[in-house]
């Protein structure tokens, strides 16, 4: 079945630098790729996602590219700021029995310091 | 995704009881799921449910139920036999199961802490 690898699991920057968060899956017919910002106790909030017809996508800081061919994806966050700081979880929709399905990555905490 | 709750919101069960979790949506989605977490780890999906009357086997089904008589309700059903229930339970829905695509971004509700006494 479909995996979903993502590194690292913790990330530590300072504010203003760039984070990068890589995810790699394992089927090639996933076509949905969301990431989800989630802070401490609270719900996973989606923050951006692409579909396989598309290499990039951006919104304001954050921007999200995808390599069909290594499939692999990843998250970045530019101009960081200290509310960025949460569990970002990646995750890869394949289908499955008919269904299509979310597999998540087993998420990466981002710290931005001051 | 504001138009997801769940309750309560922390939920405390004695070894061999059943407990049950509450997830209702006033979002007209079809499709409704429900997914556990544990600290450190991703979300792991329990059972999902396309349409009202009909649910499906997740992951992790053992020792949960669940049931889909209303398409605004969704609850879960802890069992007896869930022997390490202890974690943060999320329920989440979509427009539609995507099968064609689109329709498919899941929206969470605030989510339940299970706690075993």
């Amino acid at each position: 079945g479909e995996n979903v690898e993502q590194h690292p699991s913790t990330l530590s920057v300072q504010e203003g630098d760039s984070a990068v968060i890589k995810c790699t899956y394992s089927d090639s017919a996933s076509n949905y790729f969301p990431w989800y910002k989630q802070e401490l106790g609270k719900r996973p909030q989606l923050i951006i996602d692409i579909r396989s017809n598309v290499g990039e996508k951006k919104d304001q800081r954050i921007a999200v590219t995808l390599n069909k061919t290594a499939k692999h994806f990843s998250l970045h966050i530019t101009e960081t700021q200290p509310e960025d700081s949460a569990v970002y979880f990646c995750a890869a929709r394949a289908p499955s029995g008919g269904y299509n399905k979310l597999i998540f990555g087993a998420g990466t905490r981002l710290a931005v310091h001051p | 995704d504001g138009g997801i709750t769940q309750s309560p919101k922390y939920l405390f069960r004695k070894e061999g009881q059943n407990v049950t979790l509450s997830c209702e949506q006033n979002l007209n989605h079809d499709a409704m799921y429900w997914y556990r977490q544990d600290p450190g780890q991703g979300l792991r999906l329990i059972y999902y449910s396309q349409i009202v009357n009909d649910f499906q086997k997740g992951d992790i089904a053992e020792g949960y139920s669940v049931s889909r008589e209303k398409k605004e309700s969704f609850p879960l059903t802890v069992t007896s036999a869930q022997k390490n229930p202890t974690a943060f339970y999320l329920c989440a829905s979509s427009i539609s199961a995507p099968l064609a695509g689109g329709g498919e971004t899941q929206y969470f509700g605030p989510g339940t802490r299970l706690l075993v006494l």
